[in-house]
């Protein structure tokens, strides 16, 4: 019921292209999804956020795509470049409560030039 | 504005010996929290502090691990004794409150001989 199942594990791209990331979950009390960005050696830094009150959130060339009779979410990267190469993790919590993350698997994607 | 400091970056030990992690939060962060990331996966919520009370440590193996955070601001976890099975970068993240994005630190990679 905690889980976010997260998918693919791995992920190569030609620059230019799209990279799609998707999560599902089954806990209808989250209502808040994050998605983070991770290079090597590095902490997660987020990168964008919906909550479920919309269906979709742009920022730049990332946008969040929220289903939420689904219970799915994904991330998609428009034009995909090389420094966007990184492990990639969604993310969700309930704001009702301590706001406790429970993250994906994480999945790596390439950019190749 | 700095962000999340850690130290170390890199922690060898051999098992059943103990070691210490120390974390500074960003500065007006009520909220701090401690994960662990294995090689692989998403990052796993240990413990999370609202100001020097503990909000959550559900995931925490208490006869292994402690944290505290004196005086609100830093915090130290621990590992004593240590076991294989704790090979992992553990991070420290803080926020403005319970429900606000976490900001991340870049970790201390342990490695358990």
């Amino acid at each position: 019921q905690q889980q976010v199942k997260q998918s693919p594990q791995s992920l190569i791209v030609q620059k230019g292209g799209i990279s799609i990331i998707n999560c599902a979950y089954e806990n209808t009390a989250f209502d808040y999804f994050p998605w983070y960005q991770q290079f090597p050696g590095k902490g997660p830094a987020l990168l964008i956020a919906i909550r479920p009150d919309v269906s979709e959130k742009k920022e730049g060339r990332f946008t969040i795509s929220f289903n939420k009779s689904a219970k799915q979410f994904s991330l998609h990267i428009m034009d995909s470049q090389p420094g966007d190469s990184a492990t990639y993790f969604c993310a969700a919590s309930t704001s009702g409560n301590t706001g406790k993350l429970i993250f994906g698997q994480g999945t790596t994607l390439q950019v190749k030039p | 504005e700095a962000g999340v400091a850690q130290s170390p970056r890199y922690k060898i030990i051999e098992k059943r010996q103990s070691v210490a992690f120390w974390c500074n939060p960003i500065s007006g962060h009520a909220t701090l929290y401690w994960y662990q990331q294995i090689l692989g996966q998403g990052p796993k919520l240990l413990i999370q502090f609202q100001n020097n009370g503990v909000v959550d440590d559900s995931q925490l193996p208490k006869d292994r691990f402690s944290a505290e955070r004196l005086k609100g601001v830093d915090s130290t976890l621990k590992i004593q004794p240590a076991k294989l099975e704790d090979s992992a970068v553990y991070l420290c993240a803080s926020s403005l409150g319970l429900i606000q994005p976490q900001h991340f630190g870049d970790g201390t990679r342990l490695s358990i001989l």
